[in-house]
């Protein structure tokens, strides 16, 4: 497999149940991140990892509990979802650091559509 | 706070008819301006990178170009396969936090 992957592509789940989706990348990058892109709203930055820490957590509700454990694999854990979360969660991932460069450009998954019942 | 605002929402063309996306952006500390583009249900797809006033970018149809305050896609005699929306996105100093636009809309027909 090539560039950034996600599992489940598709995934309906009720308000009470636990579920978690799976972001692997494959360009040896350093930084991965989690997106939220609802209908007719910008794509909404949820967490950043960097070097496997999180370094940016953007208000967002505890019900998302995110994971990284290696460079390579980033998690997005769910619990007790609200009907207004069902969305497109897309992970991305780049080389990282500062400084202009390259390195700054965000590669995206195919995204996991989201619907919470 | 960074802010990304696309330009028009939604554009719909004829094929071969060319035109011009607009992004204007603010941003402390401009660390680069992407342009990406989205298919329905897919991931944003990476175009281009613009790092400075002045630089531009092509790739077969598409070109980027890059102000202080605002940056265009122009797209040259489109045809309908280049029908999608196009994200524009900016990275500040502070962080690795990218702001995106709402998107234009594009829809090129035969």
């Amino acid at each position: 497999e090539t560039g950034v992957t996600q599992t489940p592509r598709h995934l309906v789940m009720g308000m009470t149940n636990k579920k978690s989706l799976k972001c692997e990348q494959h360009l040896g990058h350093n930084a991965m991140y989690w997106y939220k892109q609802s209908a007719k709203k910008p794509l909404e930055l949820m967490f950043v990892y960097s070097l496997e820490e999180r370094v940016e957590n953007n208000s967002v509700p505890s019900r998302f509990s995110p994971e990284c454990p290696n460079s390579s694999h980033l998690f997005l854990h769910l619990h007790t979802l609200q009907p207004e979360d069902s969305a497109l969660y897309l992970c991305a991932s780049s080389h990282g650091g500062a400084g202009r460069g390259s390195g700054d450009t965000q590669y995206f998954g195919p995204g996991t559509r989201l619907t919470v019942l | 706070e960074d802010q990304v605002t696309q330009s028009p929402e939604a554009l719909r063309l004829q094929e071969g008819e060319s035109s011009s996306l607009n992004c204007s952006y603010t941003v402390s500390g401009l660390r680069g301006l992407f342009w990406y583009r989205q298919d329905p249900g897919k991931g944003p797809e990476f175009l281009f990178t613009l790092y400075s006033a002045g630089e531009e970018k092509e790739k077969e149809r598409l070109k980027a170009t890059l102000t202080k305050k605002e940056s265009f896609l122009h797209i040259t005699a489109p045809k309908p396969e280049d029908s999608a929306t196009y994200l524009c996105a900016v990275l500040g100093s502070a962080g690795n936090k990218l702001t995106f636009g709402g998107g234009t809309r594009v829809l090129v027909k035969p």
